[in-house]
């Protein structure tokens, strides 16, 4: 099947930098991907979905200037978190949606991220 | 705007045992259910995907079972395992959207 690769898997930050997590889609070209962050013990959360080549749209509350998301080419998107602070500190998970098969979506293996 | 809760949100059983998890949405305008399956620290692996137009999928010892106009799902698992022991996540994809909107997720420990 479709295999969805985030990098890194895990991070720790200090206060105040800047951090990026890139999703891949390895075998199979993402029309459309989706930035989702877990807090400890609850759901996930939809943070964002980018589409190749255009802007990113961000569902209510979540700051576009801090969470940078870039979909440059079919196969990766990336995820800057801006001037990171400790409530940053999450699990964010992408999920990447086949241009062909449009039913399926393919979820990553998750980047943890701690900021200290 | 579409709501996902799930009950219970933890359980625990004795090896062996069949248990119902249980998924409701508030929105009955939706294009498919999925149910995940999130093992502690890591991401997610999908376990069963009913689209809106059917009533259930079976694989394994798992079936998911989908009542659109009511807005409940129910994913039972047969002669449970220590290796079931995960937390079970249901999410909606609403219609007209690609996204997913995810429940709050059941935390299982099946017992040896």
């Amino acid at each position: 099947g479709a295999v969805v690769s985030q990098h890194p898997s895990w991070v720790i930050c200090k206060s105040g930098t800047s951090v990026k997590i890139e999703c891949r889609s390895l075998d199979f070209q993402a029309t459309t991907m989706f930035w989702y962050r877990q807090f400890p013990k609850q759901s996930l959360m939809l943070m964002a979905t980018s589409n190749e080549g255009s802007k990113a749209t961000y569902e209510q509350g979540v700051e576009k200037d801090k969470f940078l998301i870039n979909h440059a080419s079919l196969t990766l998107s990336t995820l800057t978190v801006t001037s990171a602070h400790p409530e940053d500190s999450s699990f964010y998970i992408c999920s990447a949606r086949e241009g062909v098969l449009q039913e399926t979506q393919y979820f990553g293996p998750g980047t943890r991220l701690l900021v200290l | 705007k579409q709501e996902v809760t799930q009950i219970p949100a933890a359980l625990s059983v004795p090896e062996g045992e069949n248990l119902v998890l249980n998924c409701s949405f508030t929105d009955s305008a939706i294009y498919n259910l999925q149910w995940f399956r999130q093992d502690p620290g890591k991401g997610l692996t999908s376990l069963l995907l009913i689209q809106s137009s059917q009533r259930e999928q079976t694989s394994g010892r798992l079936n998911a079972s989908l009542d659109k106009s009511s807005g409940r799902s129910t994913l039972y698992i047969a002669a449970s395992q220590p290796g079931d022991s995960a937390t079970y996540l249901c999410a909606v994809r609403p219609s007209g959207t690609y996204k997913y909107i995810f429940g709050t997720g059941t935390r299982l420990k099946v017992l040896a």
